[in-house]
C-alpha cells in the first residue's frame, strides 16, 4: 500500500474559522511533510516531521499549526486564515527524511482550501 | 547548494509523437533526481527516480530519463505521447545534507489529438 490519504478533499472557511486538515499513511514512513501549492506553481514546503518531531518549519505564519499525534497521522490546524492562503495543501511521506539516500516522497491527493 | 531548472514552461505535442521535457540541475553532492506528474486537481505521482545506479532510468507509463553528469541534465522522454499524458511535470533534486527537496517550476505538457 503506497497510499497517502487526505481529508477533507475540499474546504471552504471564513477568516474567523478554525479548521483542521488531516493526513494519514500506513506505509511505516517516519517522515511526513506539508506543502502548499498555488495554481500553476510547484509545491512549497511548509513543515517537515521526522519521527513525530517537527524538524523543519519554513517560516510559516503561526495561523498554520502542525501536529503529529502518531507516526501515521499528520494534522494541520488552521485559524484566522487570509484569502491569500487559498491553495491546494498537499501532504507527503517518505521512509526517512528526503535528501538522505534518495528517499521517495509519496503524495496525497491534497485538500483544496478556499478562504473567504 | 542545489537547484533545478526546467527549461520549458509549456511543451505541446501531437498524440503519437515523442515527448521531451528538459531538466537541468545543480548540486554540490551526488544528487538524487525525480520526475513527478500532477494531473489537474490531483496530488503528485512519482514517474521515476535516479539515485546513482543506472544512468538510464525507466519509469511508469513508458517514460524514461537519462542522467548525464557532464551536462548536468535529467531530461524526461517518451516515444509516443498519449492524450492521458497531458499534465504538469515536476523535476526534483535532493542531495545528502539537505532535507528539503528542490522542485523545478514545472512543465505543462499539452497533447493535441
Amino acid at each position: 500500500d503506497t497510499e497517502v490519504t487526505q481529508t477533507p478533499k475540499h474546504l471552504v472557511m471564513g477568516m474567523t474559522n478554525k479548521k483542521s486538515l488531516k493526513c494519514e499513511q500506513h506505509m511505516g514512513h517516519r517522515a511526513m511533510y506539508w506543502y502548499k501549492q498555488k495554481a500553476k506553481k510547484p509545491p512549497e514546503l511548509m513543515f517537515v516531521y521526522s519521527y513525530e518531531k517537527l524538524s523543519i518549519n519554513e517560516s510559516v505564519p503561526s495561523r498554520f499549526s502542525p501536529e503529529c499525534p502518531n507516526s501515521s497521522l499528520l494534522n494541520l490546524h488552521l485559524h484566522a486564515l487570509q484569502p491569500e492562503d487559498s491553495a491546494l495543501y498537499l501532504c507527503a511521506s517518505s521512509q526517512a527524511l528526503a535528501g538522505a539516500g534518495g528517499e521517495t516522497q509519496y503524495f496525497g491527493p491534497g485538500t483544496r482550501l478556499l478562504v473567504l | 547548494a542545489q537547484s533545478v531548472t526546467q527549461l520549458d514552461s509549456h511543451v505541446s505535442v501531437s498524440e503519437g509523437t515523442p515527448v521531451l521535457l528538459r531538466c537541468n540541475y545543480s548540486s554540490s553532492y551526488s544528487p538524487s533526481l525525480f520526475w513527478y506528474v500532477q494531473h489537474p486537481n490531483k496530488g503528485l505521482q512519482l514517474l521515476l527516480k535516479y539515485t546513482s545506479a543506472a544512468t538510464l532510468v525507466k519509469g511508469i507509463n513508458g517514460f524514461e530519463a537519462e542522467f548525464k553528469k557532464s551536462e548536468t541534465s535529467f531530461h524526461l522522454t517518451k516515444p509516443s505521447a498519449h492524450m492521458s499524458d497531458a499534465a504538469e511535470y515536476f523535476c526534483v533534486v535532493s542531495q545528502g545534507g539537505s532535507y528539503i527537496p528542490t522542485f523545478g517550476r514545472g512543465t505543462s505538457l499539452i497533447v493535441h489529438p
